[in-house]
């Protein structure tokens, strides 16, 4: 099977620098994706690694290792509309993605 | 297009009762899915669809679900004999095949209350 990892809750400061973490087990993968959702609200794609390395968009970087079955989220200048919830999520062949639990960053 | 569509946004009913949701995706996509969200966790995978196949369906799925697509436009998840565990937000998500990159959009959900 396939499960991912993240922290339940993360907590930083305005302007600061987080980073959210997601470790994953699976048998193989296209890539690596991350959400955000805001309380009550729809999730929204936020970014995807299909390759290892960083990709930057704007405030947001993520990561991915596959040698190391791990990624993260990198939220730069931090903002009060920063806190939310964020969901790693696993791309695979012939299915759907599979989401992590979850990480509250307040 | 206005994105994912979905109706009812609540609903209560008693246990025991059936309900129907809807699911408007955007048009061009040709994959549907259907969630389902408990509080404090990550989305759930229930059932997906290409086009009008269903493709797979999660063991979560029990046989008083169902889902349908017909015609490949919406879709409509249907509960049978709700028990008060079927409580949730249930979400429906619409992409185009091997998106990877681009990501799903997700409707705004149908958050169910049995009681």
């Amino acid at each position: 099977g396939q499960s991912l990892e993240q922290p339940s809750e993360v907590t930083a400061v305005e302007g600061a620098i987080v980073q959210i973490n997601c470790t994953y087990q699976t048998s193989g993968f296209y890539g690596l994706s991350w959400y955000q959702q805001h309380d009550g609200g729809a999730p929204t794609f936020l970014s995807y690694n299909g390759l290892d390395g960083l990709e930057e968009t704007g405030r947001f970087s993520s990561f991915l290792s596959r040698s190391d079955s791990y990624g993260y989220l990198l939220l730069q200048e931090l903002q009060m509309k920063d806190s939310s919830s964020y969901f790693c999520a696993l791309n695979q062949a012939g299915t759907a993605l599979i989401f992590g639990k979850g990480t509250t960053l307040s | 297009d206005t994105g994912v569509s979905q109706n009812p946004r609540h609903k209560i009913t008693k246990r025991g009762q059936n309900v129907t949701f809807r699911c408007d995706p955007i048009s061009e996509h040709n994959r549907l899915y259907w969630y389902r969200q408990t509080l404090g966790q990550g989305p759930e995978f229930l059932t997906y669809f290409q086009n009008e196949a269903q493709l797979e369906k999660s063991r979560l799925l029990s046989d008083r679900f169902s889902a349908e697509r017909p015609k490949g436009s919406f879709s409509t998840l249907e509960i049978q004999r709700t028990e008060q565990g079927d409580s949730a937000m249930y979400l429906c998500a619409s992409s185009l095949a091997l998106t990877g990159g681009n990501g799903y959009t997700f409707g705004s959900g149908t958050r169910l209350t049995v009681v």
